[in-house]
């Protein structure tokens, strides 16, 4: 997996859009976008991906730069339960292969 | 996608001795991994649990400490053996469906 990079922590306030950044410069053309994410004492939990269009899913949006570098995954109405770590991957589907974590962000969503 | 259940969730065990965690998908899947997650840390990968033939490890981590069983494409079992108090973690399993992972809730495991 191409490594990706990704800001330690977010805050975000209920209600308002949160916007996640990753920064995947080395990214292979076969690599899609995963962002997971993992609320405190949970297994992670998958979210959106995509290769280079922008996709959209009931639980977020993820929009992908052209030249495919970085991505940015939004959450459209934060609520206190999007508090989690998100995780963004770099990983080529279809063939089942290990999936490495990086650090990921922090977003914590205030009142 | 996959449902997994895993168990047990949570573990207080003597120094010295194993734990066996059980990881049950409720769908027939290729690929089954287990990774470790030490307090305030991302996940690392253990190893890659293969049907039918010996599990493939990381680094840093070998078949002797951490032997784990695949007979099926449904289930699997990772055992924590001679276990110190560096061994407590979070211990969660995963599996590949063609286009996502499916991860368990976890085995939070405390060694005393």
């Amino acid at each position: 997996d191409a490594k990706t990079t990704q800001p330690p922590s977010m805050d975000c306030a209920e209600g308002r859009a949160a916007n996640l950044p990753c920064n995947h410069s080395t990214i292979s053309g076969n690599e899609y976008v995963y962002w997971y994410r993992q609320i405190h004492s949970q297994g992670p939990q998958y979210i959106i991906h995509g290769l280079k269009n922008n996709e959209t899913n009931e639980m977020a949006s993820l929009i992908i730069t052209e030249d495919r570098k970085s991505s940015t995954l939004i959450l459209p109405h934060a609520t206190l339960r999007d508090t989690a770590v998100y995780y963004c991957i770099a990983h080529p589907t279809g063939t089942a292969s290990k999936l490495t974590f990086g650090t990921g962000t922090r977003l914590q969503v205030t009142l | 996608s996959a449902v997994i259940s895993q168990k047990p969730s949570r573990d207080i065990c003597q120094r010295g001795t194993s734990l066996t965690i059980q990881c049950q998908v409720d769908s027939q899947v290729t690929m089954m991994f287990w990774y470790r997650q030490q307090p305030g840390q991302s996940l690392t990968l253990i190893a890659t649990a293969n049907q039918g033939s010996e599990a493939t490890y990381e680094s840093g981590f070998v078949i002797d400490k951490f032997p784990i069983s695949r007979p099926n494409l449904t289930f699997s079992t990772l055992t924590v053996s001679n276990m110190s108090p560096e061994d407590s973690s979070i211990y969660l399993c995963s599996a590949a469906d063609p286009d996502r992972y499916t991860f368990g809730s976890g085995t939070r495991l405390t060694v005393v």
